[in-house]
């Protein structure tokens, strides 16, 4: 089993939808959650970053920890093409892991 | 958030010949750099961790003799390919942190292409 698990998509939206996005995790002793935005040939660039169980917004994103489910959720609020990207999950605990990303489409 | 550079943004070389990518924190002090190494459609995989002043800590598979990498100060990392050879062409990632329950911020990659 893969420490963190992310489904690969890739996940079409139309413009002005609501995306969710989520990542599980097997090991309980994860406190720090990172959420990375990726577009294609360039380094990710680092979008929420939480700490333990609870909610974080930031503009149209949302980050949730759910640390007794072991699940972590990133959510885009009136999505826009703009935002179609790689979504990866990362877990920082001495060293980052990654989940393996979701590819998002949104269509306007 | 924070700045990282990495430089170059592309390099093609010749098979046998070496390859030095710099990774610099522009702006903070980065106690700790990551190399990641990332193929078409996949996701990070780490190469290495490195610690100012301390040799790095390389994941297992990775040939610590042909990816060295130094951290020699607070503001810079470097990798360096040697003996490349085609099956290294990849787009490699460089990542700096602060401290150890800080955000990471990353590079902007670097394509290379070994022909």
């Amino acid at each position: 089993q893969k420490e963190v698990e992310q489904d690969p998509g890739p996940l079409s939206v139309p413009e002005g939808a609501i995306v969710s996005l989520n990542c599980t995790y097997s090991n309980s002793a994860f406190q720090y959650f990172m959420w990375y935005r990726q577009y294609s040939r360039k380094g990710p660039e680092l979008l929420m970053y939480t700490y333990s169980s609870g909610n974080k917004e930031d503009g149209r994103f949302t980050a949730q920890v759910d640390k007794s489910s072991k699940y972590i959720s990133l959510f885009i609020r009136d999505s826009q093409p703009s935002d179609s990207a790689t979504y990866l999950c990362a877990m920082n605990t001495g060293k980052l892991i990654f989940g393996q990303g979701t590819t998002l489409q949104v269509k306007p | 958030g924070a700045v990282v550079s990495q430089h170059p943004s592309r390099v093609i070389c010749k098979s046998g010949t070496s390859v030095k990518i710099e990774c610099r924190s522009l702006d903070f002090q980065a106690t700790t750099m990551f190399w990641y190494r990332q193929f078409p459609k996949q996701s990070l995989m780490l190469m290495a961790t490195s610690n100012e002043g301390s040799k790095a800590t390389y994941e297992q598979g990775v040939e610590k003799d042909k990816f060295l990498i130094n951290h020699a100060s607070l503001t810079l990392s470097t990798l360096t390919v040697t003996s490349a050879h085609p099956e290294d062409s990849s787009f490699y990632i460089c990542s700096a942190r602060a401290e150890r329950d800080t955000e990471a911020f990353f590079g902007q990659g670097t394509r290379l292409t070994v022909v």
